[in-house]
C-alpha cells in the first residue's frame, strides 16, 4: 500500500523556521518526482515546490522562493521542506504528494499524504 | 485570487448530472497543458479523479468524466450519489514546472 506520512508541523512565530518531513512507503521513492502542496484554511490548494526523482531539478512557487528549501533522501525514502522566514500567510496544511508520471511527464498529484498543519502566529 | 476560476458551489439531486467549470488562460489550461481534478471530503486530503483533462486513474468511477475546450476545463459527475458531496478542485500545469489550482467548488447533493 502506498503511504505518505507528513510530520513536523506546529505553531511557530513570524520569522521563525520549521522543517517538515514526509515518510514514504509502498513504492519506489527514487523513481518519482515529489511535491509539497499547501492549503490555507478555507482555501484551495497551492502548489509549493517540486523535486525530481534524482533531486537534481527543483522548482518553487514565487510565494516561497528564497525562503523554503525542498530536499529528499532516496536512501531513507523521505521528503523534506525547510521553511525559513515564516509569515502569517504561510499558515496552512502542508501535504506531500507524489507526481503522477506517465512517459516521463508529471500529469498531476497522486496520492497525497494526510497533511501536517503549520500555524504562523505570535 | 486563484489563477483558475471555478464556481463557488453547485448542487444536484441524486441520480442527476452536474458539470463544474474551470476557466484559465492560454498560459495554463489553454496552452495544451495538463489539467487534473481532485475531490476533497472534509478533513481529508485531496484525491485525484481526472488527469490529462479526461483520463481516470485506476479505481475511479466512470461516473466522473472530464473535458477541455480552449481555456476552460470541465468535470461532469453523472448519476449523483450522496458520497459525491465534497469540494472539487481543478489544477493545471502552467509552464516552468509550476502548477496552479482553482479556488474550488462545493458540491451539494440535495
Amino acid at each position: 500500500e502506498v503511504q505518505l506520512v507528513e510530520s513536523g508541523g506546529g505553531l511557530v512565530k513570524p520569522g521563525g523556521s520549521l522543517r517538515l518531513s514526509c515518510a514514504v512507503s509502498g513504492f519506489i521513492f527514487s523513481s518519482y518526482t515529489m511535491n509539497w502542496v499547501r492549503q490555507a484554511p478555507g482555501k484551495g490548494p497551492e502548489w509549493v515546490s517540486s523535486i525530481s526523482s534524482s533531486g537534481d531539478d527543483i522548482y518553487y512557487a514565487d510565494s516561497v522562493k528564497g525562503r523554503f528549501t525542498i530536499s529528499r533522501d532516496n536512501t531513507d525514502n523521505s521528503l523534506y521542506l525547510l521553511m525559513n522566514s515564516l509569515r502569517a500567510d504561510d499558515t496552512a496544511v502542508y501535504y506531500c504528494a507524489r507526481g503522477m508520471t506517465i512517459f516521463g511527464e508529471v500529469l498531476g498529484f497522486d496520492p497525497w499524504g494526510q497533511g501536517t498543519l503549520v500555524t504562523v502566529s505570535s | 485570487q486563484s489563477a483558475l476560476t471555478q464556481p463557488a458551489s453547485v448542487s444536484g439531486s441524486p441520480g442527476q448530472s452536474i458539470t463544474i467549470s474551470c476557466t484559465g488562460t492560454g498560459n495554463n489550461i489553454g496552452g495544451d497543458n495538463f489539467v487534473s481534478w481532485y475531490l476533497q471530503h472534509p478533513g481529508k486530503a485531496p484525491k485525484l479523479i481526472i488527469y490529462d483533462a479526461n483520463k481516470r486513474p485506476s479505481g475511479i468511477s466512470n461516473r466522473f468524466s472530464g473535458s477541455k475546450s480552449g481555456n476552460t476545463a470541465s468535470l461532469t459527475i453523472s448519476g449523483l450519489q450522496a458520497e459525491d458531496e465534497a469540494d472539487y478542485y481543478c489544477c493545471s500545469y502552467r509552464g516552468g514546472d509550476t502548477w496552479v489550482f482553482g479556488g474550488g467548488t462545493k458540491l451539494t447533493v440535495l
